[in-house]
C-alpha cells in the first residue's frame, strides 16, 4: 500500500505570495489532517476533512484554507504569506480502528516564505 | 482544551542503556494516546496507540503505558541503539476522540 505522498517536498516564496500544497491519502483513507510544524509552536492542528467536508478547523486565520476532493486527495493553500509561515507541513490520513483515529503522516512540505 | 507536555525537551543516553519517555496530559477523558517519532527533516512516523481500556501496549524493545487518572504515559525504550536517536511526540485527542495535540517532543540522542 503507497504511503501518504505530498508535494511539493520543498518550495521557497516571498512575503505576499500565495501557495498550494497537495496531499494523497493512503487508498481506502476518507480523512486527511493537516499540521504545522514550527520549531517555536510545535505541531499545531490547522484542519481535518473528510468526505470532502471540512470536519474539524483549528486556530489559524482565514489565510489558511483546504479542501478535499472526491478521491479523497486534499489541498490546503496558504494566501498573503508572511515570514511566520515558514514552517514544515504535514499531512495525515487516517482511519479509524477499535475506537482510534490512527494517522499515518506524510514526508510533509517545507515552505521558506523570505 | 487538551494540553499535551513532554518533559524532558531532551535527553542523551550511553547505547544500551534503558530508558523512559514521559507525557502528560490535561483532559483524561481521552479514548487512546500516541507515541509518534520524528527523524530530522522528516514525517512523523507512528509508533504505538494506546487504548484507554488498556495499560500498556509493546511493540519490540518498545513500551508504552497509559495512567488516565494521572493524565501521564510513558515510553520505555529497551537497550537502546544509535538508530533510536530522533525526536519523539505523543498526541492526546481532544473531547475524548478528536483532533490530536501533539507535546512539543523530546528529542533523544543515544551515545555510541
Amino acid at each position: 500500500k503507497a504511503g501518504v505522498t505530498q508535494t511539493p517536498r520543498y518550495l521557497i516564496k516571498t512575503r505576499g505570495q500565495q501557495v498550494t500544497l497537495s496531499c494523497s491519502p493512503i487508498s481506502g483513507h476518507r480523512s486527511v489532517s493537516w499540521y504545522q510544524q514550527t520549531p517555536g509552536q510545535g505541531l499545531q492542528f490547522l484542519f481535518e476533512y473528510f468526505s470532502e467536508t471540512q470536519r474539524n478547523k483549528g486556530n489559524f486565520p482565514g489565510r489558511f484554507s483546504g479542501r478535499q476532493f472526491s478521491n479523497s486527495r486534499s489541498e490546503m493553500n496558504v494566501s498573503t504569506l508572511e515570514l511566520g509561515d515558514s514552517a514544515l507541513y504535514l499531512c495525515a490520513s487516517s482511519f479509524m480502528s477499535s475506537g482510534a483515529n490512527v494517522l499515518t503522516f506524510g514526508a510533509g512540505s517545507r515552505l521558506t516564505v523570505l | 482544551k487538551q494540553e499535551v507536555t513532554q518533559i524532558p525537551a531532551a535527553l542523551s543516553v550511553p547505547e544500551g542503556e534503558n530508558l523512559v519517555l514521559n507525557c502528560s496530559f490535561t483532559d483524561s477523558a481521552i479514548y487512546n494516546l500516541q507515541w509518534f517519532r520524528q527523524d530530522p527533516g522528516k514525517g512523523l512516523t507512528s509508533l504505538l496507540l494506546i487504548q484507554s481500556s488498556q495499560r500498556e501496549q509493546t511493540s519490540g524493545r518498545l513500551n508504552a503505558s497509559l495512567d488516565k487518572s494521572s493524565g501521564r504515559s510513558t515510553l520505555y525504550i529497551a537497550a537502546s541503539q544509535p538508530g533510536d536517536s530522533a525526536t519523539y511526540l505523543c498526541a492526546a485527542p481532544n473531547f475524548g476522540n478528536e483532533k490530536l495535540t501533539f507535546g512539543t517532543g523530546t528529542r533523544l540522542t543515544i551515545i555510541p
